[in-house]
């Protein structure tokens, strides 16, 4: 088993659709979990970052962390065709080290 | 703010040659990651120096992989020899680290190795 896994896809979407990327995780020491946005041909940029368990907004994205279930997602309200993009979980058990990734959601929001 | 710098962009080379990548974080930045990016999968820890000195280097080939950053500023990732399988996108990282706050990794570009 891989340490952390995400959904497979690719996601296919029209625009205005409320998209769920999740990912899961074995290491239950992660403390620390961070969303990451990747355009192609481009390094990856951070949405959202999230200590322990618990939800946060931020404009039309929302994650959420269980803990208890290893288990992280990310939602995006209202898509746009430039939301797609392929979608990394990332997470640590240190502050500011050994961060492992999840393999990406590829992601497409057609007009 | 300019962000992290890499070059070069793309590389080609044939296995069993050398290669080197050079990185250039955002000014102030104590912190700076080494990453390796195969298509299709999430990059993967290379090596993280935080000033000029090594945090963590378990995943770093050893025996092919070589990193160093000098005056705790720029770095440069070797490999020597190149094998068919480090063919993947080499991303450079940089982040402040400060206590109590996030500890957001700003990413550059990346170098697009091929090995041949």
């Amino acid at each position: 088993q891989k340490e952390v896994e995400q959904d497979p896809g690719p996601l296919s979407v029209p625009e205005g659709a409320i998209v769920s990327l999740n990912c899961t995780y074995s290491n239950s020491a992660f403390q620390y979990f961070m969303w990451y946005r990747q355009y192609s041909r481009k390094g990856p940029e951070l949405l959202m970052y999230t200590y322990s368990s618990g939800n946060k907004e931020d404009g039309r994205f929302t994650a959420q962390v269980d803990k208890s279930s290893k288990y992280i997602s990310l939602f995006i309200r209202d898509s746009q065709p430039s939301d797609s993009a392929t979608y990394l979980c990332a997470m640590s058990e240190s502050y500011g080290q050994n961060f492992v990734f999840g393999p990406g959601t590829r992601l497409s929001v057609l007009p | 703010e300019a962000g992290v710098a890499q070059s070069p962009r793309y590389k080609i080379i044939e296995k069993r040659q050398s290669v080197a990548f050079w990185c250039n974080p955002i000014s102030g930045h104590a912190t700076l990651y080494w990453y390796q990016q195969i298509l299709g999968q999430g990059p993967k820890l290379l090596i993280q120096f935080q000033n000029n000195g090594v945090v963590d280097d378990s995943q770093l080939p050893k025996d092919r992989f070589s990193a160093e950053r000098l005056k705790g500023v720029d770095s440069t990732l070797k490999i020597q020899p190149a094998k068919l399988e480090d063919s993947a996108v080499y991303l450079c990282a940089s982040s402040l680290v400060l206590a109590g706050g996030t500890d957001t990794q700003y990413f550059g570009p990346g170098t697009r190795l091929t090995v041949l």
